[in-house]
This record gives structure tokens, C-alpha cells and sequence, in this order.
């Protein structure tokens, strides 16, 4: 099935860094979301984007949905222990009834206290 | 509102047993839909639903059956378990109009 190309894979990384991942698709999505799971535990929606070129923030969360449409990043500032999950970006495409969400394989983030 | 809810949490399973895996929202969504995630992959749609009454496969639906008789109930059923559906397995539903997807815990599943 089609998937997104969401890189880097994993992060390991020092408490106080800022971290930065993407996702790249040949598709254009009318929605971009990203999502955060903790172990044992559903994806949570962390941030929506609905329009080309829009810049969300969310605490030290920051995401932008690109202005082809065919890709979006996430940037975390200042990392914190419970940072650590994955992380899963997903392309909407298609209205109403055909809706359809494309999801990345996620970025495992770790963070050295 | 306690928003998805999915029972049971874990459950073990012998090869050819048959199970239900329940989910609720009590968001009055119209959308829901049913993942399996596999260690280390992202989330594999297995069949979704528009609404009460109608239901449509996903990308991976061989070996699983849904209904949807209500708005708030969307179970999916193991008819004859392979270990192949050893996964966890995730309901979600869509909500308006912010067009976002709101995840239950998970049902981790075990066949043996």
C-alpha cells in the first residue's frame, strides 16, 4: 500500500537538543497531521496542518505543511525526557466519504537525560 | 467524554479460535476505522466505516469482518485466527470539523 517516506528512522539524542523530522510523499495531501505514541499506548494527534505553506506551533512543537503539498516537518525545541515515543506523520487526501490517511512508519525519538 | 474506547487489552489466542475485538466512541463520529500496527511498521488500515450500516475494506482486510450497527460501536472479528494477525490493533475515530483522527489504547493480540 502507499506509504510516506517519514525519515530519519530514530533519534537518539541529549535532553536540550532540538530535534527535526519529515515527511516526503510523490502525492499532494490536503491534511498533514502528526501524531506522537507512547509505549503501550494509541497515536495522539500532536499538530493539524490544512493549508500549503501553514506554520503551526504547539508549546515547543512546530510543524509546516509544505507549499507543494507533498511534504511536512516536524521540529521539537528543546527536548525533554518525555519526548520519547514515536512519532507518525499522515497525508490526508480525498473529501467525504473517499477520505483516505497515508501514514508514515514513524520516527522512534529517544532522548539521554 | 471517555472518547475511544477498546476492550479487551490483551488477549492470547490459540491457532482456528475465533474473537470479537470491541470498540466504542461516545463522540457521535460518523467515521471509524480499524488499524493493526506490526512491531516497527506504521499503522495498516484494515477496514473503516462512513457511518452506521455501511462498511468498506482497508488495505488489509483478508481474515477479519466488521459491522457497524450503531454510531457509537464498530467491533472487528477474528473469524479463524492465524498467527499472522499477532499485532496490536487500534480503532480510531474521525472527528469534525477538524478532520482528525482520535485513537483508542489498543487491543494487543497474541496468536499461538
Amino acid at each position: 500500500g502507499q506509504q510516506l517516506n517519514q525519515s530519519p528512522q530514530s533519534m537518539f539524542i541529549q535532553e536540550g537538543e532540538d530535534v527535526s523530522m519529515n515527511c516526503t510523499s510523490s502525492s499532494i495531501f490536503n491534511t498533514w497531521l502528526w501524531y506522537k505514541q507512547d509505549p503501550g499506548e494509541g497515536p495522539v494527534l500532536l499538530i493539524a496542518l490544512y493549508k500549503a505553506g501553514e506554520l503551526t506551533s504547539n508549546g515547543r512543537l512546530t510543524a509546516q505543511f509544505g507549499i507543494t503539498r507533498k511534504d511536512s516537518f516536524l521540529n521539537i525545541s528543546a527536548s525533554i525526557p518525555s519526548d520519547v515515543g514515536i512519532y507518525f506523520c499522515a497525508g490526508q487526501k480525498g473529501a467525504g466519504n473517499n477520505r483516505k490517511l497515508i501514514w508514515g512508519l514513524g520516527t522512534s525519538l529517544a532522548v539521554n537525560p | 467524554n471517555a472518547g475511544v474506547t477498546q476492550t479487551p487489552k490483551f488477549r492470547i489466542l490459540k491457532i482456528g479460535q475465533s474473537m470479537t475485538l470491541q470498540c466504542t466512541q461516545d463522540m457521535n463520529h460518523n467515521y471509524m476505522y480499524w488499524y493493526r500496527q506490526d512491531p516497527g511498521m506504521g499503522l495498516k488500515l484494515i477496514y473503516y466505516s462512513v457511518g452506521a450500516g455501511i462498511t468498506d475494506k482497508g488495505e488489509v482486510p483478508n481474515g477479519y469482518n466488521v459491522s457497524r450497527s450503531t454510531t457509537e460501536d464498530f467491533p472487528l472479528r477474528l473469524e479463524l485466527a492465524a498467527p499472522s494477525q499477532t499485532s496490536v490493533y487500534f480503532c480510531a475515530s474521525l472527528g469534525t470539523p477538524t478532520d482528525t483522527q482520535y485513537f483508542g489504547p489498543g487491543t494487543r493480540l497474541t496468536v499461538l
